[in-house]
C-alpha cells in the first residue's frame, strides 16, 4: 500500500523558511515522478513542483519559481520542499504525492504578516 | 498556461440521481486528464486517468469521457458517500492546472 506522511509544515513570518518532507513507502520510490500540490483554506488545488525519479529535472509554478526548491533523496525514500521567502499567499495545506495519483494528507503551512 | 475550466461549480442532486460535471481545457491537452474526488478535511483522492481510465477499487458508476478540450465525470446512481468535491487536472503541460472544482452537494 502507499503511503506518503509529510511533516514539517508549522507558522512563521512573511520572509521567513520552511522546509517540508514527505516519508514515502508501499512503492518503489526510485522509479517514479513526485509531486507537491497545495490547497489554501477554503480554495482549490493548487500544482506546486514536481521532480523527475533521478531529479534530473524539476518543475515550479510561475508564483514559487526562485522561491521554494523541491528535491528527493532516493536512498530515503524522501521528497522535500525548501521554501524560502514566505508570503501570506504561501498559506495552504501542502500534499505530497506520487504521480499525482496517491497522495498524504498533508501538512500545513501558515504565514502571519 | 492551459486553462481549466468546470462546471457547473456546484451542483444539487438527490439519492439515485445521475450527474454529469464537465471540464474544458483552454487548448487541446489530448486526453491527459485526471478526475478527484476531495471529501471536507481529507487528501483528494483519484478516481479516473488519462481522461477514461477508471482507478483500482473505484466503483464502475464513476465514467469519464473526452479528449482534446472537453471532458466529462459521470456519476451515476449517487449514494450519500459520492457528495464532496470533484476536481479535474491537466498534465499535458506545465504548469498543471487543475479546474476550479464542483461541488456536489444533496
Amino acid at each position: 500500500e502507499v503511503q506518503l506522511l509529510e511533516s514539517g509544515g508549522g507558522l512563521v513570518q512573511r520572509g521567513e523558511s520552511l522546509r517540508l518532507s514527505c516519508a514515502a513507502s508501499g512503492f518503489s520510490f526510485r522509479s517514479h515522478w513526485m509531486d507537491w500540490v497545495r490547497q489554501a483554506p477554503g480554495k482549490g488545488l493548487e500544482w506546486v513542483a514536481n521532480i523527475k525519479e533521478d531529479g534530473s529535472e524539476k518543475n515550479y509554478v510561475d508564483s514559487v519559481k526562485g522561491r521554494f526548491t523541491i528535491s528527493r533523496d532516493n536512498a530515503r525514500n524522501l521528497l522535500y520542499l525548501q521554501m524560502n521567502s514566505l508570503r501570506a499567499e504561501d498559506t495552504a495545506l501542502y500534499f505530497c504525492s506520487r504521480v499525482l495519483m496517491d497522495w498524504g494528507q498533508g501538512t500545513p503551512v501558515t504565514v502571519s504578516s | 498556461d492551459i486553462q481549466m475550466t468546470q462546471s457547473p461549480s456546484s451542483l444539487s442532486a438527490s439519492v439515485g440521481d445521475r450527474v454529469t460535471i464537465t471540464c474544458r481545457a483552454s487548448q487541446g491537452i489530448r486526453n491527459d486528464l485526471n478526475w478527484f474526488q476531495q471529501k471536507p478535511g481529507k487528501a483528494p483522492k483519484a478516481l479516473i486517468s488519462a481522461a477514461s481510465s477508471l482507478q483500482s477499487g473505484v466503483p464502475s458508476k464513476f465514467s469519464g469521457s473526452g479528449s482534446g478540450t472537453e471532458f466529462t465525470l459521470t456519476i451515476s446512481n449517487l449514494q450519500t458517500e459520492d457528495f464532496a468535491t470533484y476536481y479535474c487536472l491537466q498534465y499535458n503541460s506545465y504548469p498543471r492546472t487543475f479546474g476550479q472544482g464542483t461541488k456536489l452537494e444533496i
